[in-house]
């Protein structure tokens, strides 16, 4: 079944940096890859997401690259401000293959993204 | 916007308790979610329903059911309440599958 890998799973970084977050999956039939921010004590927004005919998808300072032959896709986000410090989940949709619902989302494990002043 | 509700922010429940956790969305979207988040675990899909009446296993279902008797509420039951349930449960709900998820603010549950 499809299983999603997210690494790092701490990611200190200081304003004005680059951030990257790298997430791998094993069903090569997913199509959909959202990535969402969950800021302390709220509940995960929608920041971006991506499916399979795209390569590489950007809002403002915020991107996602999507490599299928390589089955894995990335969150950037760039000149990071302390409002970017939040845990980050990518997911994907499983495949026709995977034993559960089709219509589940797979979550990685997630990433604290702390960025400093 | 969508608004996703969830009946309680905090919950303490005995062990063996019968524990309802009650969620409501306002856009008529189809799919309604629980989600369990637990630290270091992510978001774990419990149970779906795509339609009213209609529902699916999630990954980790066991110790859990589920009812959707209108298309806007989606509730989660716990028949009988364990130590290991203690968690952030997540309702979530989108307009068709694979589509952007929109969350509750979550129950933070407690069984001593």
């Amino acid at each position: 079944g499809e299983n999603v890998e997210q690494h790092p799973s701490t990611l200190s970084v200081q304003e004005g940096d680059s951030a990257v977050i790298k997430c791998t999956y094993s069903d090569s039939a997913s199509n959909y890859f959202p990535w969402y921010k969950q800021e302390l004590g709220k509940r995960p927004q929608l920041i971006i997401d991506i499916r399979s005919n795209v390569g590489e998808k950007k809002d403002q300072r915020i991107a996602v690259t999507l490599n299928k032959t390589a089955k894995h896709f990335s969150l950037h986000i760039t000149e990071t401000q302390p409002e970017d410090s939040a845990v980050y989940f990518c997911a994907a949709t499983p495949g026709p293959n995977y034993g559960g619902s089709q219509g589940n989302l797979i979550f990685g494990k997630g990433t604290k993204l702390s960025v400093k002043p | 916007d969508v608004k996703v509700t969830q009946s309680s922010r905090y919950l303490v429940k005995r062990t063996g308790e019968k524990v309802f956790l009650e969620c409501v969305q306002d856009m008529d979207h189809e799919n309604m979610f629980w989600y369990r988040q637990d630290p270091g675990l992510g978001l774990r899909l419990i149970y779906f329903s795509y339609d009213v009446k209609m529902k699916e296993k999630g990954d980790i279902p066991e110790g859990y059911s589920v009812s959707r008797e209108k298309k806007e509420r989606f509730s989660l039951i716990l028949e009988s309440a364990s130590t290991n349930q203690t968690s952030m449960y997540l309702c979530a709900s989108s307009l068709t599958e694979h589509e952007k998820l929109f969350f509750g603010s979550g129950t933070q549950l407690s069984v001593l």
